[in-house]
């Protein structure tokens, strides 16, 4: 079983819309959770972390975390084709400093 | 710019080559990572450093060898490689004290590494 789950892909959403990108994982007991977004070409880059239940707010990006049903999903609101790339949710599982990550969704927004 | 830089961005080296991709952070962290991103592929995790010390390493073939002089520069000296070994190396770092903000990593450019 995967430790972190992420559906491949493409979703694809119409410019302005809210995509919503999910994510499952594996340990009940992770504590921290992140979401990095990666343009084709290019590094991960980190947009959010959260690490209590509920829901987090960045701009136009929310996290939401359910710690009981081991989901973590990204939400972004008024989508732009600057957002098409592939999100990666990452999840820290034990005592270590490494994390986890799934193989990304990629999002596609169209204009 | 995420404060963390790689060299060389690209690079092509046959199967008896030897070479180095350095990594070095400016963030004032003390863990550093070495991860191989393949095509279609999640990111594979291969060494972590922690003040100076590999905390990790994930099963990687010996021709890759990890060197971490201080907790600002990190190293992957690389030799006879093959073809498959071709990817995306990245390096990353975070704090790796303990507080939750410690566990977010930044990630440099990543060198792009083509094994001929």
């Amino acid at each position: 079983q995967k430790e972190v789950e992420q559906n491949s892909g493409p979703l694809s959403v119409p410019e302005g819309a809210i995509a919503s990108l999910n994510c499952t994982y594996s340990d009940r007991v992770s504590q921290s959770f992140f979401w990095y977004r990666q343009y084709s070409g290019k590094s991960p880059e980190l947009i959010m972390s959260i690490y209590s239940n509920g829901d987090k707010e960045d701009g136009r990006f929310t996290a939401q975390l359910n710690k009981a049903s081991q989901y973590v999903s990204l939400l972004i609101r008024d989508s732009q084709p600057s957002d098409s790339a592939t999100y990666l949710c990452a999840v820290k599982m034990d005592s270590s400093y490494k994390l986890i990550f799934g193989s990304g969704t990629r999002l596609l927004v169209r204009p | 710019e995420t404060g963390v830089t790689q060299t060389p961005r690209h690079l092509v080296m046959g199967m008896t080559n030897k070479k180095s991709l350095k990594c070095e952070q400016h963030l004032g962290h003390n863990a550093m990572y070495w991860y191989k991103q393949s095509a279609k592929k999640p990111l594979e995790l291969m060494f972590v450093y922690n003040f100076k010390e590999q905390t990790e390493n994930n099963s990687v073939p010996s021709r890759f060898s990890p060197e971490c002089p201080n907790s600002s520069h990190l190293f992957l000296h690389l030799h006879t490689l093959q073809p498959e070994d071709s990817a995306l190396y990245l390096c990353a770092s975070s704090q790796g004290v303990s507080s939750r903000s410690s566990y977010e990593q930044y990630f440099g450019p990543g060198t792009r590494l083509t094994v001929t």
